[in-house]
């Protein structure tokens, strides 16, 4: 059974650099797509980006200029990096394993 | 402004059966496999229907998937009081090379 388990900062001020970074347990690492999601309070979905276990990656175009999706192969963990955050940044983000598996989700605060 | 289009809500009595649509174009739900979510409050969203059609081992064989052309539906039959929650849709977007998502439904058990 594949879970996902993912950590990071909470609470950011605008214009810092959001982090987490997500650990995939119980499933081979290889061969998978593997993504970021968020959700802003009270909102739907939306789809940041993924990154494939060769390091392949493909972002939204809305944020693609601030993302960074990263993987360490060797501790089957991939990561996030959302730079420049504003109060919009504000929200739920799930790792997931394209729309299949998904982690318990961080909320991430932008606040002055 | 989401992708899939989804009615914003939706409502049904105890025991009845519920359909939740979702709309879509040639390069997403057209050409590409659609999941269905089931999101309570303060929770992740919880794959109910992935590949169209299948479900999860765990998921009662109340929810149901289908998916024609450009759209997708999810059914509930028997519906309980549990299931009032949050549900997207979603698949991926060959023109966005990326997963889109329908704005939800908010179900609503009278």
């Amino acid at each position: 059974q594949v879970q996902l388990q993912q950590w990071g900062a909470g609470r950011l001020k605008p214009s810092e650099t959001l982090s987490l970074t997500c650990a995939v347990y119980g499933g081979s690492f290889t061969g998978y797509y593997w993504s970021w999601i968020r959700q802003p309070p009270g909102k739907g979905l939306e789809w940041i980006g993924e990154i494939s276990h060769t390091g392949s990656t493909n972002y939204n175009p809305s944020l693609k200029s601030r993302v960074t999706i990263s993987l360490d192969t060797s501790k089957n963990q991939f990561s996030l990096k959302l730079t420049s955050v504003t109060a919009a940044d504000t929200a739920v983000y799930y790792c997931t394993r394209r729309l299949r598996y998904w982690g318990q989700g961080t909320l991430v605060t932008v606040s002055s | 402004q989401s992708v899939l289009t989804q009615p914003p809500s939706a409502s049904g009595t105890p025991g009845q059966r519920v359909t939740i649509s979702c709309s879509g174009s040639s390069s997403n739900i057209g050409s590409n496999y659609v999941y269905w979510y089931q999101q309570l409050p303060g929770t992740a969203p919880k794959l109910l229907i992935s590949s169209n059609n299948q479900r999860p081992s765990g998921v009662p064989d109340r929810f149901s998937g289908s998916k024609s052309g450009t759209s997708a539906s999810l059914a509930i039959s028997g519906l309980r009081s549990e299931d009032e929650a949050d549900y997207y849709c979603a698949t991926w977007d060959d023109n966005l090379r990326g997963a889109v998502f329908g704005g939800g439904t908010q179900l609503t058990v009278l």
